[in-house]
């Protein structure tokens, strides 16, 4: 069985702070992908990144960093200098088990004041 | 452009009556998804299918049925035996799963269904 969880339901910034959206996920499998998807009001999800089991590297894209660490089960995201279009609910995925079928946390929403 | 459309976006229905749910991809993607999403539970997945005329349930199967007559299509039908039917409603595409490197999934903007 695989499992994610989002901790944090609801995170409330101010313009430029910095915010860390935590994900911890469980599985069995030696192989997985973790994903983040960001769900703005418009209700589409979109695609963030996707991170396979053996590739512990950090990644950065422009304001946003992932930390993945295998020893905590852990893929946090974070957002460098928020910014109010950063207002969004942010799901974190897990696919294993072969098929690979991604299993979403419940999502965190990141609230951006100006 | 390619992407994948859902419609109507808001549904009504009354309790009783079955409801389908539209949603059509141009991307040429093999496999397609619905899924569930409530205020403070995430999004659960009814069914998917990797191929088409073949499909498989996902974790809250119970009450929907669906159809892929064509790589184009993946309705999903509500029936009457769903008891709690008002959510939202996300269709997604990919690329087929299960290979060396899954792909991310495509959404549509969701369909909102109240049933009262």
């Amino acid at each position: 069985a695989q499992k994610v969880t989002q901790a944090q339901t609801e995170i409330s910034v101010v313009e430029k702070e910095d915010v860390t959206l935590d994900c911890v996920y469980e599985t069995r499998d030696t192989t997985y992908y973790l994903f983040w998807y960001k769900q703005p009001p418009s209700g589409e999800l979109v695609f963030l990144i996707r991170r396979n089991s053996f590739d512990e590297q950090n990644e950065i894209s422009g304001r946003y960093s992932w930390n993945f660490q295998k020893s905590t089960s852990s893929f946090n995201f974070t957002i460098t200098a928020s910014q109010v279009v950063d207002s969004a609910v942010y799901f974190c995925a897990l696919g294993s088990g072969g098929s690979y079928i991604p299993t979403f946390g419940r999502g965190t929403s990141l609230i951006v004041h100006p | 452009d390619g992407g994948i459309t859902q419609s109507p976006k808001y549904l009504f229905r009354k309790e009783g009556q079955n409801v389908t749910l539209s949603c059509e991809q141009n991307l040429n993607h093999d496999a397609m998804y619905w899924y569930r999403q409530d205020p403070g539970q995430g999004l659960r997945l009814i069914y998917y299918s990797q191929i088409v005329n073949d499909f498989q349930k996902g974790d809250i199967a119970e009450g929907y049925s669906v159809s892929r007559e064509k790589k184009e299509s993946f309705p999903l039908t509500v029936t009457s035996a769903q008891k709690n039917p008002t959510a939202f409603y996300l269709c997604a595409s990919s690329m087929s799963q299960g290979v060396a490197r899954p792909s991310p999934l495509h959404f549509g903007n969701g369909t909102r269904l109240t049933v009262t």
